[in-house]
Order: structure tokens, then sequence, then C-alpha cells
């Protein structure tokens, strides 16, 4: 079983902060990495994938992967109210068949 | 490129009815994923549908099953509705890059009386 975790949170900032959000994963062939946001109500829409070590930057977004410690996280900087959202982790091995999502982490940015 | 579309958007159904729901991916793509999120359990794959066949599956019961028609069209079925299985039924399609990502439909929400 390929397992994804995420904090559920609900993690609350305030408006203009750093919101950090993190996830592991259990297993070693996962090489593709994805970060999806879904609004009540509304369907997962995808926010960046990361593929290699490192971090890659997108706008306001930064994922930052590390696949020896099993690591992948999304940092959103200078947080506006519309981040307000549950953030999905999704991991996919190098067949890139099949993903494998955590719960969701329900960030909340107070203005 | 238009979306991936899903048919219906909403639907409620009685206990013991079957529901079929449909899925159009992007126009291209060939991968065709489903799955039910509830929010006890999150987003749990159902299975996934390649150039007709079934690549992939998850741990439900044979009461869920799907087919893909050739062009590339999908449907989900239930059989014999449980209350449990009320959900929000998403449908993600694919194209065939190997780290291409997956990309949602609206989902259609099903309500079991």
């Amino acid at each position: 079983q390929k397992e994804v975790e995420q904090n559920s949170g609900p993690l609350s900032v305030p408006e203009g902060a750093i919101a950090s959000l993190n996830c592991t994963y259990s297993d070693r062939v996962s090489q593709s990495f994805f970060w999806y946001r879904q609004y009540s109500g509304k369907s997962p829409e995808l926010i960046m994938s990361i593929y290699s070590n490192g971090d890659k930057e997108d706008g306001r977004f930064t994922a930052q992967l590390n696949k020896a410690s099993q690591y992948v996280s999304l940092l959103i900087r200078d947080s506006q109210p519309s981040d307000s959202a549950t953030y999905l982790c999704a991991v996919s091995p190098n067949t890139g068949n099949q993903f494998y999502f955590g719960t969701g982490t329900s960030l909340t940015v107070i203005p | 490129k238009a979306g991936v579309t899903q048919t219906p958007r909403y639907l409620i159904k009685t206990r013991g009815q079957q529901v079929t729901l449909s899925c159009s991916p992007i126009s291209g793509h060939r991968s065709v994923s489903w799955y039910q999120q509830t929010p006890g359990q999150g987003l749990q794959f159902l299975f996934e549908y390649f150039s007709e066949t079934q690549r992939n599956k998850g741990n439900f019961p044979g009461r869920f099953s799907g087919r893909q028609f050739s062009n590339s069209r999908s449907e989900m079925n239930v059989s014999t509705l449980e209350l449990g299985d009320s959900a929000l039924y998403l449908c993600a399609s694919k194209g065939d890059i190997v780290r291409e990502t997956q990309y949602f439909g609206p989902g259609t929400r099903l309500l079991v009386l």
C-alpha cells in the first residue's frame, strides 16, 4: 500500500504570512509529486508538480522535494484569503499511471 | 482545449438502485481515472482505464465497475447502491507522457437515500 500522509489541519495563517504545508510518502519508487488545491464543493485543480530534489518556484508558490527523507512540501508566500482551501498532495510512481493522494490539509487565511 | 466533463453533475438515488456516471476526457487524453471523495476518507482511487482497458484498480467492491469507449469517454457504474456510496465522484484524465499530471472534471455528486 502506497501511503501519502498530510496533517489534516486546520492550518490558520494571517494574511500576508507564509503558509507551510507538508506531505510524507512511504513508497520509495515514487517519482512524480503534485500539489492540488480544492475549494469547498469544487474539484481539485493542479497548483504545481515537482520531480527532482530541491525547490521549484511558481509565483507565490514553492514546492520542495527531498526524496531521501520522502518528504514534499508546499510554501505559499504572501498568503491571501483566496488561498483558503484544502491542499492535496499526490505522488505517482515512475510509470505515472496511478496517483496516490493524501487526505489533504485545510488552510484558512485570516484577513 | 476543453476540460474534463462529467455528467450528470448531481444525482439522487435510493438504496438498491444502480447508477451510471459519464466522463469525457480532455481531447487526446487516453487515460481516465475515477475517484470517490468523501469527507471522512478523502480521495479514494477506484480504477483507471487506458485505451479501453482497465489498467489499475483500487480496493472497492465489485459493485463498482467501469468501462472506456474507443473515443476515450468512460462510464462508471455502481450497482445495488448503499447509503455509504453517497460521495463526490471525480474523473481525471491524463495524457500519455509519463510525468504528465491528471486533470480533474467537476465531479458528480451522488446522494443515496
